[in-house]
């Protein structure tokens, strides 16, 4: 059962270009969507988040779009550079503050060229 | 801080054997978390534990699995006999508060089942 369905698998990217990722969700209890970024060899790290709350989140050259009635989200990488190679992960879980999982999407691999 | 540290980095072994991977969490952190990664299947969390105590552990594939968590700054995870369909990257990971939204991850094992 996927709870969070993400697009595209991969995405290549040319420098300074915008890089969008893709996530909808199932679940509308979940009230917390968190975007991790994992380089190879590496395990996953937390890049950004956003709570159904606000429409828009900006961190640097990432940003978090949602939209709550079509439970979907967005990460959008403003001029994307070559360090931002790596795989994405959208993920959503109910922030209960007691026995909540994360669900992960698929994960998309992003490639920036030069 | 260290982060979260995993061992070993890579595990070879062959089926039937037995596989015990190992967890050190950031210290003062409260909650753990067990994950694997796929390309088929992406991440899933196998087993979250709260205060040293599992809570959930409904992500763990069979009986083979088992997972513990001793005291606060270490967890194993055991596959027991391990069979090839086993081979993933293995991923710890803790947080200060029960809830994975915040979780840090360590760098992963790469376990080979031949």
């Amino acid at each position: 059962q996927q709870q969070v369905k993400q697009s595209p698998q991969s995405l290549i990217v040319q420098k300074g270009g915008i890089s969008i990722i893709n996530c909808a969700y199932e679940n509308t209890a979940f009230d917390y969507f968190p975007w991790y970024q994992q380089f190879p060899g590496k395990g996953p790290a937390l890049l950004i988040a956003i709570r159904p709350d606000v429409s828009e989140k900006k961190e640097g050259r990432f940003t978090i779009s949602f939209n709550k009635s079509a439970k979907q989200f967005s990460l959008h990488i403003m001029d994307s550079q070559p360090g931002d190679s790596a795989t994405y992960f959208c993920a959503a879980t109910r922030d209960t503050g007691t026995a909540s999982k994360l669900t992960f999407g698929t994960g998309t691999r992003l490639q920036v060229t030069l | 801080d260290a982060g979260v540290i995993q061992s070993p980095r890579h595990e070879v072994t062959e089926m039937g054997q037995e596989v015990t991977l190992r967890c050190k969490p950031i210290s003062g952190h409260n909650s753990l978390f067990w994950y694997r990664q796929t390309m088929m299947r992406g991440l899933e969390l196998l087993i979250y534990f709260n205060n040293n105590v599992p809570i959930d552990d409904s992500g763990m594939p069979e009986d083979r699995f088992s997972a513990k968590m001793p005291n606060a700054s270490f967890s194993t995870l055991k596959i027991q006999p391990s069979e090839p369909r086993d081979s993933a990257v293995y991923f710890c990971a803790s947080s200060l508060r029960f809830t994975n939204t915040e979780a840090f991850f360590g760098q992963g094992t790469r376990l080979t089942v031949v």
